[in-house]
């Protein structure tokens, strides 16, 4: 079975600091790497994927990821953040169905 | 993108009662959809899928008399918790895909706080 790991569960970091969100991931076969953003009182957005190729995936909002697969990792970063990304960020694997880790809270101090 | 709506909210209800969510997209057609439960400073858990005209697929653990689940049309999808009791309390969270775009891509509802008095 596949499963996602986010180390943690709140990162807060200042306005316009870089910031890296972790996810690890476990699978046994290939699988498709997502994040998605939460803002307050809103559905998940999809903010970039992985499904194969170039390791480093660009997403909306100036955001980006690396699929590591030696280290099973699809890290989210981030060189310089907003107020406006304050959210909850999720890490999913893609096999038959989608598996969510368990959310990060960005939250972006002036 | 797709938009997917979720009707309520938010809803308080006393133990013993039923509710139903209802899941609708709103500009295209969703063959299938998935309803998530959200605990809090937990991830999402995949509760069941369902495909329009089909018996829905749940998970193991999630209780298929108590969640209620129909997908009669290609734009709704209903979740019904049947005779809430406290531990039902939780955000729940549908999302629908269309036969048209890859499989990994799914459109993701507001979600719904539910709690049971």
């Amino acid at each position: 079975a596949q499963s996602v790991t986010q180390l943690d569960s709140q990162v807060p970091v200042f306005e316009e600091a870089p910031v890296e969100l972790r996810c690890n991931y476990s699978s046994s076969v290939s699988v498709y790497l997502f994040w998605y953003v939460q803002y307050p009182n809103q559905g998940l957005q999809l903010l970039l994927k992985y499904l194969s190729g170039s390791t480093l995936v660009k997403g909306i909002n100036g955001f980006e990821a690396e699929f590591n697969k030696s280290q099973t990792s699809f890290h989210l970063r981030k060189p310089s953040v907003h107020i406006s990304d304050t959210a909850e960020y999720f890490c999913a694997v893609f096999y038959n169905d989608m598996r969510f880790g368990a959310g990060t809270r960005l939250t972006v101090k002036p | 993108g797709a938009v997917v709506s979720q009707h309520p909210s938010r809803v308080i209800c006393k133990s013993g009662t039923s509710v139903k969510i209802e899941c609708r997209s709103l500009d295209f057609q969703a063959t299938t959809m998935f309803w998530y439960r959200q605990f809090p400073k937990k991830s999402l858990m995949l509760m069941a899928t369902s495909n329009e005209g089909s018996k829905a697929t749940y998970e193991q653990g999630v209780e298929k008399d108590k969640f209620l689940i129909n997908h009669a049309s290609l734009t709704l999808s209903t979740l019904t918790v049947t005779s809430a009791h406290p531990e039902d309390s939780s955000f729940y969270i549908c999302s629908a895909r269309s036969q048209r775009e890859d499989i990994d891509t799914q459109y993701f509802g507001p979600g719904t706080r539910l709690t049971v008095l």
